[in-house]
C-alpha cells in the first residue's frame, strides 16, 4: 500500500532534550516535507526536500533540523525543543517538486501530536 | 510573501444543502496551483480538489467544485448535496515552485 509513515504518532517530552521524528515514504517520491498545525494559523512548511540530500527552509525552520541521506526517509530533528513547539506535525511527499505545468499531488501522513513541557 | 486568507473560521449547512467557503490568496507568481484539503476528525489531510492557474475551466470532483476568480486571486470551494460526512476542517491551499501555502481552515458543520 502506498503511504506516508510517520513515528511516532504522539510524543510527550521535556524543554531541551533532543528528540527525532521520522518519516518514510514507499512511493519513491523524490520531494518531501514537513509542516506544522497549530489552531487559527493552518499549516505551516517548516523544511521541504527536492531529492536527496538536497533540503531548503520553508516558512518556519526555527528551531528545527532535516537530513535527507536516503530517498524514502524524511527525518524531523528538534536539538533543544521548547514549549512553542507543541504542535502537530505532517510529513508529506510527492512525485516531485517544482513548478511548471506538471501536478503532483501531495500524500500527507497520519500526523505526529508533539507536547513539550 | 505569499498568503492564503480564508475569512470564514466556522460554517453550517443543512444536510443536502449547498455551502461556499471562501479563499483569497495573494501572490504575484503566475504559475502556481490551488487546493482544497479535508481534515476529518482523524487528522488525515485528504486532497479534495485542485485547479491549475493556467486552466480557465473550474475543476470539478463530484458534489465539489470551485469557482476560480484568477484576477481577483480566489478559489472558493462549493459542496453541493451536502453530506453528514462532509463535516470537517477544510483547508484552501497555493503552491508556487516548491512551496505551499495554508490558509488558517474553515470548520463545516452539517445539520441533520
Amino acid at each position: 500500500e502506498a503511504q506516508v509513515t510517520q513515528n511516532p504518532r504522539y510524543l510527550i517530552t521535556v524543554t531541551g532534550k533532543k528528540l527525532t521524528v521520522t518519516c518514510s515514504q514507499n512511493m519513491n517520491h523524490e520531494y518531501m516535507s514537513w509542516y506544522r498545525q497549530d489552531p487559527g494559523l493552518g499549516l505551516r512548511q517548516i523544511y521541504y526536500s527536492m531529492n536527496v540530500e538536497v533540503t531548503d527552509k520553508g516558512d518556519v525552520p526555527e528551531g528545527y533540523k532535516v537530513s535527507r541521506k536516503e530517498k524514502r526517509n524524511f527525518p524531523l530533528i528538534l536539538e533543544s525543543p521548547s514549549p512553542n513547539q507543541t504542535s502537530l506535525y505532517f510529513c508529506a511527499s510527492s512525485l516531485f517538486g517544482g513548478g511548471g505545468l506538471t501536478y503532483n499531488e501531495q500524500f500527507f501522513g497520519p500526523g505526529t501530536r508533539l507536547t513539550v513541557l | 510573501a505569499q498568503t492564503v486568507t480564508q475569512s470564514q473560521p466556522e460554517m453550517s449547512v443543512q444536510e443536502a444543502e449547498t455551502v461556499t467557503l471562501s479563499c483569497t490568496y495573494d501572490t504575484s507568481e503566475s504559475d502556481y496551483y490551488l487546493f482544497w484539503y479535508k481534515q476529518p476528525p482523524s487528522r488525515q489531510m485528504i486532497l479534495v480538489i485542485r485547479q491549475e492557474a493556467y486552466k480557465q475551466q473550474n475543476a470539478t470532483e463530484n458534489r465539489f467544485s470551485v469557482n476560480f476568480q484568477k484576477a481577483a486571486k480566489s478559489f472558493s470551494l462549493k459542496i453541493s448535496d451536502s453530506q453528514l460526512g462532509d463535516a470537517a476542517m477544510y483547508f484552501c491551499a497555493y503552491r508556487t515552485g516548491n512551496q505551499f501555502y495554508f490558509g488558517t481552515g474553515t470548520s463545516l458543520t452539517v445539520i441533520p
